[in-house]
Order: structure tokens, then C-alpha cells, then sequence
């Protein structure tokens, strides 16, 4: 069975800091990976997504992140914090050829101190 | 092109009351997705609409329903509510079933139940 595991449920990092959101996964079968951002009062946004092409994805504003197979994680990295980062991040598996199989993790609050 | 667009983004229900929640889908999918979220918890998978017909159903009990209409805009209908079901219920609209797609996010419509 798919589970994902998002190991911080807040993280606060100050402006112009690195910011870094841990998601481990568990799947079956070789898996989707995305990173979606919500902000207050706001639909999810894809950041990213990962499917078996290159290991190290980059997305927007800035945001990355890199597929580690033997450790199961794709964890989200920023080199510099700003102050619009303040949001609430997912990380979502998924298997390519199954609707029910998009699992989302519980989030990471991410703050950003100015 | 057009995003997903939700109504009504806020409503108050009382137990035992049915609610219906509408959403768009955006210009190009012909796949609709139904989410609810909690607060403080990810996006829990409710079902799937493509091509009017249901495609899947998460963990969710028969008083959730839904429609797909032939320009594949969706209705989510929620019988004899309960306050559990106070959420924010977003819909995702995908150019397919693929789990591999992008979900395209609309803002969600926050139900309060009393």
C-alpha cells in the first residue's frame, strides 16, 4: 500500500535562509511524485513533479527537489526563504495508472521569519 | 485558458441537511476529482468523475454522491449531513484519469456544519 510521510508538521526558517520540507513515500510500483503549495484561502498549486526522468526536478519560485529511490524520500529544498514561501506543503504519491492512488501527506506548515 | 472555478466558497449547513457543491473544470480536461480536507490534514480522495461515469471512490460512505455533465463540469451532493463533514471540499480537474497528471486545483467551497 502508498503511504507518504511528511516528517515536520511546521518548519520556520528565516528570510533569505534555506528551506527544507522531508517527504518519505512507500509504493509498489514506480511512482509519481508532486509537490503542491496551498496558500490561505487558496487552491493547491503544483510546485513540481517527479516521473522517472531525471532525479533532481526543478519547479517554481525557486523550489526543487531531488528523488532519492534507496531512501525513499523526494524532499523540497529553496536555497533563499522569501516572505510570499509562507504556505502549507504537500507531498503526494501516485501511481500512473490508478485515480485512487494519489495520496497526499498531512503537510508542512512552512513560516518565514522576516 | 480558464482554471477551476468552485461555488459557493462558503456555506452553513445543519445536521441532517443535504448540501450540493459545484465546480468547472478547466478548458482541455475532461477528468473531474473530489477532494476533502480537513482542517489541519491533507486532501483525503473522495471520487472520481470522467466521462459522466463514476471512475473510483475513495473511503467515503453512498450519502456522497456526484454528477459529470457533458461539458464536464461536476456536482459533488452530500445527504443527510453529519459534523464531520465540516471541511473544505476541493475540486481537481486532470486531462485525464492518469495518476501521473497534474491535478488542477480550484479554491474549494468550506462547508460548516452546525
Amino acid at each position: 500500500a502508498q503511504s507518504v510521510t511528511q516528517l515536520d508538521s511546521h518548519v520556520s526558517v528565516s528570510e533569505g535562509t534555506p528551506v527544507l520540507l522531508r517527504c518519505n513515500y512507500s509504493s509498489s510500483y514506480s511512482p509519481s511524485l508532486f509537490w503542491y503549495v496551498q496558500h490561505p484561502n487558496k487552491g493547491l498549486q503544483l510546485l513540481l513533479k517527479y516521473t522517472s526522468a531525471a532525479t533532481l526536478v526543478k519547479g517554481i519560485n525557486g523550489f526543487e527537489a531531488e528523488f532519492k529511490k534507496s531512501e525513499t524520500s523526494f524532499h523540497l529544498t529553496k536555497p533563499s526563504a522569501h516572505m510570499s514561501d509562507a504556505a502549507e506543503y504537500f507531498c503526494v504519491v501516485s501511481e500512473e495508472t490508478s485515480y485512487d492512488k494519489v495520496i497526499f501527506g498531512p503537510g508542512t506548515s512552512l513560516s518565514v521569519i522576516p | 485558458e480558464t482554471g477551476v472555478t468552485q461555488s459557493p466558497t462558503h456555506l452553513i449547513k445543519t445536521r441532517g441537511q443535504q448540501v450540493t457543491l459545484r465546480c468547472s473544470s478547466q478548458s482541455g480536461h475532461n477528468t473531474v476529482s473530489w477532494y476533502q480536507q480537513a482542517l489541519g490534514q491533507g486532501p483525503q480522495f473522495i471520487f472520481q468523475y470522467y466521462r459522466e461515469e463514476e471512475n473510483g471512490r475513495g473511503n467515503f460512505p453512498p450519502r456522497f454522491s456526484g454528477l459529470q455533465f457533458p461539458n464536464y463540469s461536476s456536482e459533488l451532493n452530500v445527504n443527510a449531513l453529519e459534523l464531520d463533514d465540516s471541511a473544505l471540499y476541493l475540486c481537481a480537474s486532470s486531462l485525464d484519469v492518469s495518476g501521473a497528471n497534474v491535478l488542477t486545483f480550484g479554491a474549494g467551497s468550506r462547508l460548516t456544519v452546525l
